[in-house]
This record gives structure tokens, sequence and C-alpha cells, in this order.
């Protein structure tokens, strides 16, 4: 199998504080992650490709001192919102896809961020 | 740029209808295409993975197909059920270790 698994599933958190989201996989090794936020009744847009040992790449308009990724391993990403504002609410979804023709893409189940 | 369409936007249908879900891309240069579904709330859960090199794939009641040609898709459904009711999403990568871009969905509902 290829399992992804997402840390928290939710998080309430004040504005101007930093929230930390984990993106692991469980059973294969990943050199790259994927992150997303999907807005309500939208489909999921990409902020940023997370390269394991070297600066993740992000996508125009994504404000990278804001959206911090870190992928310092081959099975863990983490995205850290810092000063997070209340327009930063959304859902974040991580990806990863495990090496070899029959795989696709696996998703962690997401994270509900509300920042009030 | 990778444009990712699916028709159509919404569904509702009465249990036991088969139904077809369409998605449409740009760029015919596909690695591979992979439909997935959304319930609320939720994360992605893959349905399908349809290899370049493939014209269709089957997993039980559903059966995706690809026409890489006319930049087409399908999802076909068969004898819905009202726990298919979830958003269906088609998304397609440029090449192998490229990230997916998505359609917007279909919104199915399925009732009783």
């Amino acid at each position: 199998g290829a399992v992804v698994s997402q840390h928290p599933s939710w998080v309430i958190c004040k504005s101007g504080t930093s929230v930390k989201i984990e993106c692991r996989s469980l059973d294969f090794q990943a050199t790259t992650m994927f992150w997303y936020r999907q807005f309500p009744k939208q489909s999921l847009m990409l902020m940023a490709t997370s390269n394991e040992g070297s600066k993740a790449t992000y996508e125009q308009g994504v404000e990278k001192d804001k959206f911090l990724i870190n992928h310092a391993s081959l099975t863990l990403s983490t995205l850290t919102v810092t000063s997070a504002h209340p327009e930063d609410s959304s859902f974040y979804i991580c990806s990863a896809r495990k090496t070899g023709p029959n795989y696709g893409y696996t998703f962690g189940s997401g994270t509900r961020l509300t920042v009030v | 740029k990778q444009e990712v369409t699916q028709i159509p936007a919404a569904l509702s249908v009465p249990e036991g209808e088969n139904l077809v879900l369409n998605c449409s891309f740009t760029d015919s240069a596909i690695y591979n295409l992979q439909w997935f579904r959304q319930d609320p709330g939720k994360g992605l859960t893959s349905l399908l993975l349809i290899q370049s090199s493939q014209r269709e794939q089957t997993s039980g009641r559903l059966n995706a197909s690809l026409d890489k040609s006319s930049g087409r898709s399908t999802l076909y459904i068969a004898a819905s059920q009202p726990g298919d009711s979830a958003t269906y999403l088609c998304a397609v990568p440029l090449n192998s270790g490229y990230a997916l871009n998505f359609g917007k969905g279909t919104s199915l509902l399925v009732t009783p």
C-alpha cells in the first residue's frame, strides 16, 4: 500500500500565532510531497512542492515566509502557517506518490485550520 | 498550462441509475489520470488510476476510460447507491513526480 498520514485533522488558533501541520508517508519513502489548499466548495490548489533535503518550490502567489515548509526526512514534511490570520482559515491537505508505475498519488486526510 | 474541466458540476440521480461523469484536459501529454472521491470535510480517496498507455480501468461498479488524443476521460458508475454521494475529482500530472492538476469536481447526490 501507500499510506499518507496527516496531523492534526483540525486546529483552532488565535490570530498571530503559528500552526504546524505534519504529513507522513507511513509505508514508503517520499522524496517529494505536495501541499494543497482547498476553500469551501472549491477544488484543490497547489501551494508548494516539498523536496527532501532542499528548499520547497512555491506556486505563484503563495508567500513562502508565511507558509514554511520543511522536508527533513524521506517520510515527513511539515507546513507551518506563521502569524496566522483569519483569511488563512482553510482546508490544507498533503500528498505523496510511491515510486512505481502502478502507484498514483495518495492524500492525507487533511487539516481544517480555523484562525479566530 | 494544463487545464482540467469536469462536467457536470453537480448531478442528482435516483438510486439505481447508471451515470457518467466527464473530465477533459487541454494537454494530451499526460503521464496518467486519476479519479478521486472526496466526502465533505475529508481527504481524497483514490478510485482509479489510468496510465497513459491504457484505455480503461475497472474497480467494482466503477469504470474509467481514457482517450488521450481527444483529451477526455469518463467515470462510469453503475447501479448508483446513496453511499456514492460525494464529490468526484479528476486529476492529471504532466509527468511523473509532478503535482496534480485538478478539475473543480462533480458533486453527486444519489437519492434513495
